[in-house]
């Protein structure tokens, strides 16, 4: 199947440090595309989305930059947290209904 | 914002056995609802879209008569496993998409997934 891992990549940062969490995606003609965060034993929470005709967007803390050209996306964790200790995925939507998950980072925040 | 609940949130039943899994939209009306299927230390994949009054699209090497799914409501989809095995033993998380003409009408909202671990 898609985007199936024997395990997950593993970003560690220092508390107060900037995180970059990178993703490639696989389908050319998606249009849009989402990050979300995963807590242990929870259902994934959206952070940030952002359209094609879009390099970058900026939210709370967070910012996605996306490069069609290379295929490429990224969230951008300003000043990490403890709390923003979690799996992200990024996720892609190709114009219709199904939205598809790439592997997951796992984000380690030391205190 | 918009809230997506399942029930059970974990369930243990023997081999053999069907378990029904529920996805309910509480604040909004969904006519598209995904079930997704995550092993651990792994992503969510993509079992099956369920379509509010007809038969749910499976994607490819997704059993349908293995995952059944029905979505008799705009706010209700659930997902049986029968003859459920060890090997069905995963998280199930079911997601639902909001119509409701505002900025985000793409947005998923995820359900909080369901354990089920096969005896």
């Amino acid at each position: 199947g898609e985007n199936v891992g024997l395990h997950l990549p593993t970003l560690s940062v220092q508390e107060g440090d900037n995180s970059i969490i990178n993703c490639a995606y696989s389908n050319s003609a998606s249009d849009y595309f989402i990050w979300y965060k995963q807590e242990s034993g929870k259902g994934p929470q959206f952070i940030i989305d952002i359209r094609s005709n879009m390099d970058k967007r900026q939210g709370q803390r967070v910012t996605v930059l996306l490069n069609k050209t290379v295929k490429h996306l990224s969230l951008q964790i300003a000043a990490t947290q403890p709390g923003d200790s979690a799996v992200y995925f990024c996720a892609e939507n190709t114009g219709g209904f199904k939205t598809i998950f790439g592997a997951g980072t796992r984000l380690f925040v030391k205190a | 914002g918009a809230v997506v609940s399942q029930h059970p949130s974990w369930v243990i039943c023997k081999s053999g056995t069907s378990v029904k899994i529920e996805c309910r939209s509480l604040d909004f009306q969904a006519t598209t609802m995904f079930w997704y299927r995550q092993f651990p230390k792994q992503s969510l994949m993509l079992m099956a879209t369920s379509n509010e009054g007809s038969k749910a699209t499976y994607e490819q090497g997704v059993e349908k008569d293995k995952f059944l799914i029905n979505h008799a409501s705009l706010t209700l989809s659930t997902l049986t496993v029968t003859s459920a095995h060890p090997e069905d033993s995963s998280f199930y998380i079911c997601s639902a998409r909001d119509w409701g003409g505002g900025p985000r009408t793409d947005t998923q909202y995820f359900g909080p997934g369901t354990r089920l671990t096969v005896l």
